[in-house]
């Protein structure tokens, strides 16, 4: 298995930044996805990481290190439509997406 | 364009009914995917289909069929409910033609057996 751990929850204040980490044990993958889901909404796609390094969106940035087993998504000045769960999955060698269970952001005034 | 369609949006169903869920996408994708949701678990890969007339299998498939007749169309089938069934289900499609190959997701149905 990809073994996908991600914090279950997190809390940041109106403004803030918070940075949601992902790690996995793979033998090896394609990419990186990190995809919002706003309660009772569809999974939509923010970012894809292929090489290591960091790729910037706007306010949200993910990072990759291959060689550490570890991604994270950096969300920066935060609004209240940030709040959602934000779920990291890999891409193995067939395209298939492996999922964690996904980190919720609540955003607070 | 509407991308990703998906019927119903909810259901309620007995145990051992039949039950298909509807999937249809506008977006020409080559592949097509389902998902269920569940708290805790994150999206499980039930069915997939790389092109129109081949499907596979993922993580998950027991008590699942799907078929993959054209490009646009991709049902999920529930041939006798359990209520370890009860989800919320999502389809995905993507361009499938190399690079990121990105999934796009349908609005989901939430199922729930009895």
């Amino acid at each position: 298995g990809q073994n996908i751990d991600q914090p279950t929850e997190m809390t940041a204040t109106e403004g803030a930044i918070v940075q949601i980490n992902c790690t996995y044990q793979t033998s090896g993958f394609n990419g990186l996805f990190w995809y919002q889901q706003h309660a009772g909404e569809a999974p939509t796609f923010l970012s894809y990481n292929v090489l290591d390094g960091l790729e910037e969106k706007g306010r949200f940035s993910s990072f990759l290190s291959r060689s550490k087993g570890y991604s994270y998504l950096l969300l920066k000045e935060l609004q209240m439509k940030d709040s959602a769960s934000y779920l990291c999955a890999l891409q193995g060698g067939d395209y298939k997406l492996s999922f964690g269970a996904g980190t919720t952001v609540t955003v607070r005034a | 364009i509407a991308g990703i369609t998906q019927a119903p949006t909810s259901q309620i169903l007995a145990a051992g009914r039949r039950m298909t869920l509807r999937c249809t996408q506008d977006m020409r994708h080559n592949a097509m995917y389902w998902y269920r949701q569940d708290l805790g678990l994150g999206l499980r890969l039930i069915h997939y289909s790389n092109t129109a007339g081949t499907t596979g299998k993922g993580e998950v498939p027991d008590g699942y069929s799907v078929s993959r007749a054209n490009t646009d169309d991709f049902p999920l089938t529930l041939a006798s409910a359990v209520p370890s069934q009860t989800s919320v289900y999502f389809c995905a499609s993507s361009d499938s033609q190399g690079g990121a190959d990105t999934q796009y997701f349908g609005p989901g149905t939430r199922l729930t057996v009895l």
